[in-house]
């Protein structure tokens, strides 16, 4: 499987502030997600990240809050504006298509752990 | 929308204890099925997948999970765990299209 890697792995953040999180796959892929893990909770997709065009959001998450960039197909970052403490929380990136065959099959980055103050 | 049940939240093991866990789905077409794993300080892994087929998959560290349409299920089991199966397992279900929908994750904690 591919490698996938996500900076930075953790950061401590005042709020107000934003923060830009990366996701780079060592292999080009079809599709691209952000997912947010709150604390004690399971995941929830915030969206779709699409190649050369805006990202697809689920309902609750809006561009404002919440920009995504896909420039090419091994790379996005989501950036989390005007940071709250409700926003502490793991972020996750994961890829489907490319280097697996099976559609559907998504594969998960090593997250990243924000915390707001 | 569709929704994922893991009916238990945490669940204690000595080792060589039988593991099954539960899950449940609410939507009524095809679906593709997930359980992944994260141990303790790393990544969700896959575990493994049902798409069609037997309804019986087998997985990755003796691992297996299946399939039953009329119930709505897809529980995860293992005869016998390990210490090392200590971790977080979740649940997830795929509606044919690209968005994933996870449960709320079954902890796991073998006793040595």
């Amino acid at each position: 499987s591919a490698v996938i890697s996500q900076k930075p792995s953790r950061d401590i953040c005042q709020r107000g502030t934003s923060l830009t999180i990366q996701c780079q796959v060592d292999s080009q892929v079809t599709m691209m997600f952000w997912y947010r893990q709150q604390p004690g909770q399971s995941l929830t997709l915030i969206a779709t990240a699409n190649q050369g065009s805006e990202a697809t959001y689920e309902s609750g998450f809006v561009i404002d809050k919440f920009p995504i960039s896909r420039p090419n197909l091994t790379f996005s970052t989501l950036t989390v504006s005007n940071m709250s403490p409700e926003d502490s929380s793991i972020y996750l990136c994961s890829v489907e298509g490319g280097f697996s065959k099976t559609p559907y099959e998504q594969y998960f980055g090593p997250g990243t752990r924000l915390t707001v103050t | 929308a569709q929704s994922v049940s893991q009916h238990n939240h945490h669940v204690i093991l000595s080792e060589a204890a039988s593991l099954e866990l539960g899950c449940n789905y609410s939507y009524g077409g095809t679906v593709n099925l997930f359980w992944y794993v994260q141990y303790p300080g790393q990544h969700l892994q896959l575990l493994l997948k049902y798409f069609s087929g037997d309804p019986l998959v087998k997985g990755i560290k003796g691992f297996e999970a299946e399939f039953i349409k009329s119930k709505f299920s897809f529980n995860l089991r293992k005869p016998s765990v390990q210490w090392s199966d200590t971790a977080e397992y979740f649940c997830a279900v795929n509606n044919a299209g690209n968005m994933l929908t996870f449960g709320g994750g079954t902890r796991l904690m073998v006793k040595p």
